[in-house]
């Protein structure tokens, strides 16, 4: 049972351009939503993080958009450059404890020149 | 500080062997774990461990034992390879008190 769903599969965007990954998730007591980002040959690494009492979190050319009543929050990523190249994974964690992440699928981002 | 640090990077194994993955970490933390990674299934969780002496089960612990005798050591056992345990492995730490996790570099584990 995945509890949370990530698309797309894979992402090819133009240099410049916007790119924007979604995940839904099931569970409501999932309190806290991660975005990770990983280069080939690489682990894993915390971009940007949300919890539901706001809508919207920004860092730099990085913005989450979360949606509590549809159970869905999305990555998007403005002006994007070729470095943003990366495999990007959404999780998601409960209320109760620190212990466990549970991440989705991963999209595979592509950007163009 | 190294932060989180796997051994070995690569191993190919054949059926029915066995080995050991060692995770370590310098940076105190609590919490370790350790993930598979397999193309469109993301990462999941193996087994975890919220302190020195503890390790609980995660979504796939079945053919994987794991051993945290040490604060900055995880181990992760696989008793008798099978290929459908190829995969991509990688080991994480966090504080106790945060949700951030810091992965290592990944153990790419081939079983024939």
């Amino acid at each position: 049972q995945q509890q949370v769903k990530q698309s797309p599969q894979s992402l090819i965007v133009q240099k410049g351009g916007i790119s924007i990954i979604n995940c839904a998730y099931e569970n409501t007591a999932f309190d806290y939503f991660p975005w990770y980002q990983q280069f080939p040959g690489k682990g894993p690494a915390l971009l940007i993080a949300i919890r539901p009492d706001v809508s919207e979190k920004k860092e730099g050319r990085f913005t989450i958009s979360f949606n509590k009543s549809a159970k869905q929050f999305s990555l998007h990523i403005m002006d994007s450059q070729p470095g943003d190249s990366a495999t990007y994974f959404c999780a998601a964690k409960t209320n109760f404890g620190n212990e466990k992440l549970t991440f989705g699928t991963g999209t595979r981002l592509t950007i163009i020149p | 500080n190294a932060g989180v640090t796997q051994t070995p990077k690569f191993r190919v194994l054949k059926t029915g062997q066995s080995m050991t993955l060692l995770c370590a970490q310098d940076m105190n933390h609590e919490y370790m774990y350790w993930y598979r990674q397999d193309p469109g299934m993301g990462l999941r969780l193996i087994h975890y461990s919220v302190g020195e002496g503890t390790t609980a089960k995660g979504e796939v612990p079945d053919g994987y034992n794991v051993s945290r005798l040490k604060k900055q050591n995880f181990l992760l056992g696989l008793e008798s390879a099978a290929p459908s345990q190829t995969s991509v492995y990688f080991c994480a730490s966090s504080y106790y008190s945060s949700e951030t996790q810091y992965f290592g570099p990944g153990t790419r584990l081939l079983v024939l």
